[in-house]
């Protein structure tokens, strides 16, 4: 069975802090999506990425999946209020159309 | 542009009856999914599909029924309600051309 576990499970911050999240796993995908989830609403995809190593910047957010493929991390720097959301990475292994979704971060970004 | 709709937004079932959510999308997209979300935590496959007349089962598939006769609706079907169903049900379409999943707004189903 798949896994892609994420740390942390919460988190809580002042505005203006940097956090990172990861997002692991034992297998290889061959694309990894990061999604952010607001209440009441479905994911919103944020980024993927597909080449180990790969890194992209989307604004303060900068996603980096790993040299092997098997997990990856977002970056926010200087977190505003708006960042607040449960972050979701999910990934597609070679070949099939399933994604597995990881356990997801609730973050909360105080003012 | 609706995207993924989804109906209904809010249902509550007794154990043993039996509903179908329905998850409607107007992209022309080939791909279908069916997740579950249970409160604070990730997304659990429970159906996918490929195209129309094609399905297959996800990680959590027991308990639920899919069909996909068009292109543009895949209807998930439970037919023996039980407590553990209780959740929020997402359907989301992509196109082969992109990795790109697009999510409906949710239904919130409990079983009491």
């Amino acid at each position: 069975t798949q896994l892609l576990e994420q740390s942390p499970q919460f988190l809580s911050i002042q505005e203006g802090e940097n956090l990172t999240v990861y997002c692991n796993s034992s297998s290889v995908f061959s694309s990894l999506q990061w999604y952010r989830q607001e209440p009441g609403e479905g994911p919103v995809l944020l980024v993927t990425v597909v080449t180990g190593g790969e890194v992209k910047k989307l604004k303060r957010l900068t996603f980096q999946f790993g040299d092997a493929r098997k997990d990856s991390s977002l970056h926010i720097t200087a977190a505003q209020p708006g960042d607040t959301g449960l972050y979701l990475c999910a990934g597609a292994t070679s070949g099939t159309y399933k994604y597995i979704f990881g356990t997801g971060t609730r973050l909360k970004v105080l003012a | 542009n609706a995207g993924v709709t989804q109906t209904p937004k809010f249902r509550i079932l007794k154990i043993g009856q039996s509903m179908t959510l329905q998850c409607t999308q107007d992209m022309n997209h080939n791909y279908m999914y069916w997740y579950r979300q249970d409160p604070g935590m990730g997304l659990k496959l429970i159906y996918y599909s490929v195209g129309a007349g094609i399905t297959d089962k996800g990680e959590v598939p027991n308990g639920y029924n899919v069909s996909r006769s068009t292109t543009e609706d895949f209807p998930l079907r439970l037919e023996l309600a039980a407590p553990s169903q209780t959740s929020v049900y997402f359907c989301a379409s992509s196109a082969p051309s992109e990795e790109t999943q697009y999510f409906g707004p949710g239904t919130r189903l409990l079983v009491l």
